[in-house]
């Protein structure tokens, strides 16, 4: 398996431009979470989606932000309109609950946003 | 609410010599999932080991092992023969058994192998 992919690796935008941002799950995980790392508050949790449906979003900063899980092979974390403060690096990450590997999450290589 | 706590926001280590991070954690549940996960400046993150709280035996992986009190609450990762390598930022996660597979990390060490 080609792990979590996310798309884009990179994104540079304007304030209150919408970004998209894209996570395909390792195939057959069950749990899909968004992260967000800065330096100031570290590594945060913004939702999780168990078998496609929302979970929990109470991480979610602000009505700007919304994710979608349309099937199991693909997840996005929208923000509209972005701001400054939304620069930072997003993580998705995916598990499969149960053995073998014990819930652990793989986590994909990360979307650097930066909002000029 | 459970809480994970690294109270070493930085470390440095020469080479080849041993080092041990400190992680705590705050719960009221008997059953759960300890984790460390690496994240080098390639910024992917990368777990290192995990524990799992019934099991009263450290697990380890080859230079990385834990000493798991589960008592005091505390997961420490012990990083013997280090590499330059293993400079990185790592993370302690808790994950309670019956959940939603939600992870609650620490803040994180940064960890610096000196050569």
């Amino acid at each position: 398996d080609a792990g979590v992919i996310q798309s884009p690796r990179h994104e540079v935008t304007e304030m209150g431009q919408e970004v998209t941002l894209r996570c395909k799950p390792i195939s057959g995980h069950d749990y899909l979470f968004w992260y967000r790392q800065t330096m100031m508050r570290g590594l945060e949790l913004l939702i999780y989606f168990n078998n496609n449906v929302p979970i929990d979003d109470s991480g979610m900063p602000e009505d700007r932000f919304s994710a979608k899980m349309p099937n199991a092979s693909f997840s996005t974390l929208k923000i509209q309109p972005s701001e400054p403060r939304d620069s930072a690096v997003y993580f998705c990450a995916s598990s499969l609950r149960g053995r073998p590997f014990h819930n652990e999450q793989f986590f994909g290589p990360g979307t650097r946003l930066t909002v000029l | 609410a459970q809480t994970v706590t690294q109270s070493q926001p930085e470390m440095s280590v020469q080479e080849a010599e041993t080092v041990t991070l400190s992680c705590t954690y705050d719960t009221s549940e008997s059953n759960y999932y300890l984790f460390w996960y690496k994240q080098p400046p390639s910024r992917q993150m990368i777990l290192v080991i995990r524990q799992e709280a019934y099991k009263q035996q450290n697990a380890t992986e080859n230079r990385f092992s834990v000493n798991f009190q589960k008592a005091a609450k505390s997961f420490s990762l012990k990083i013997s023969d280090s590499q330059l390598g293993d400079t990185a930022m790592y993370f302690c996660a808790f994950m309670k058994h019956d959940s939603g597979n939600q992870f609650y990390f620490g803040t994180g060490t940064s960890l610096t192998v000196i050569p």
